[in-house]
């Protein structure tokens, strides 16, 4: 089946740094690509859509500025967090969405934990 | 840090017993619907779903009910097994799969 990777799985990093998370379709072309944020106990809360070629579409109440999203390629979308500070510590998702075939189905990333220290 | 937010509901089950997980959906215009299991720490694994011109869908142990007229969806594992604990979260997914809108999730422990 439809394989997403996501890297790196957990990161550590210090207040005011930036980290960058990789979101890859393995054996499909993903047009659309998905990025959740889940914070402990709760579900998962779509942050933007992810378009290969065009601007990504935020949800409302995320910054666009901090939460960089870059769809390149139709294999690749990255999530930068720009300076990042405690407060953005979370598990991040992502989700591709394979069209090809008879039917449409999102798959998802393995998830990154991100620690901001 | 992080919020501390929301604690998930947790439906308790005896090994062997069957499970109902349960999940209200909110708009009346998703057609697509898909039940995911999460273990800790990893992404969401699909199991099942169900098209909105159906109420009804079987796989191996589980079953989704879709009720379209109170927007409800239900998950039934059958013959729980310690390895089905997890949290469980709905789906619901609009016409041009442009978005994928998660319920709150169910946090399901089976006891040994």
């Amino acid at each position: 089946g439809a394989v997403v990777s996501q890297h790196p799985s957990r990161v550590i990093c210090k207040s005011g740094t930036s980290v960058k998370i990789e979101c890859r379709s393995l054996d499909f072309q993903a047009t659309t690509m998905f990025w959740y944020r889940q914070f402990p106990k709760q579900s998962l809360m779509l942050m933007a859509t992810s378009n290969e070629g065009s601007k990504a579409t935020y949800e409302q109440g995320v910054e666009k500025d901090k939460f960089l999203i870059n769809h390149a390629s139709l294999t690749l979308s990255t999530l930068t967090v720009t300076s990042a500070h405690p407060e953005d510590s979370s598990f991040y998702i992502c989700s591709a969405i394979d069209r090809g075939g008879t039917s449409t189905e999102a798959f998802f990333g393995q998830g990154t934990r991100l620690t901001v220290v | 840090g992080e919020s501390v937010g929301l604690h998930l509901p947790t439906l308790s089950v005896q090994e062997g017993d069957n499970s109902i997980i349960n999940c209200a959906y909110s708009n009346s215009a998703s057609d697509y619907f898909i039940w995911y299991k999460q273990e800790s720490g990893k992404g969401p694994q699909f199991i099942i779903d169900i098209r909105s011109n159906m109420d009804k869908r079987q796989g191996q142990r589980v079953t989704v009910l879709l009720n379209k007229t109170v927007k409800h969806l239900s998950l039934q594992i059958a013959a729980t097994q310690p390895g089905d604990s997890a949290v469980y979260f709905c789906a619901e997914i609009d016409g041009g799969y442009q978005k994928v809108t998660f319920g709150t999730g169910t946090k399901l422990q089976v006891i040994p």
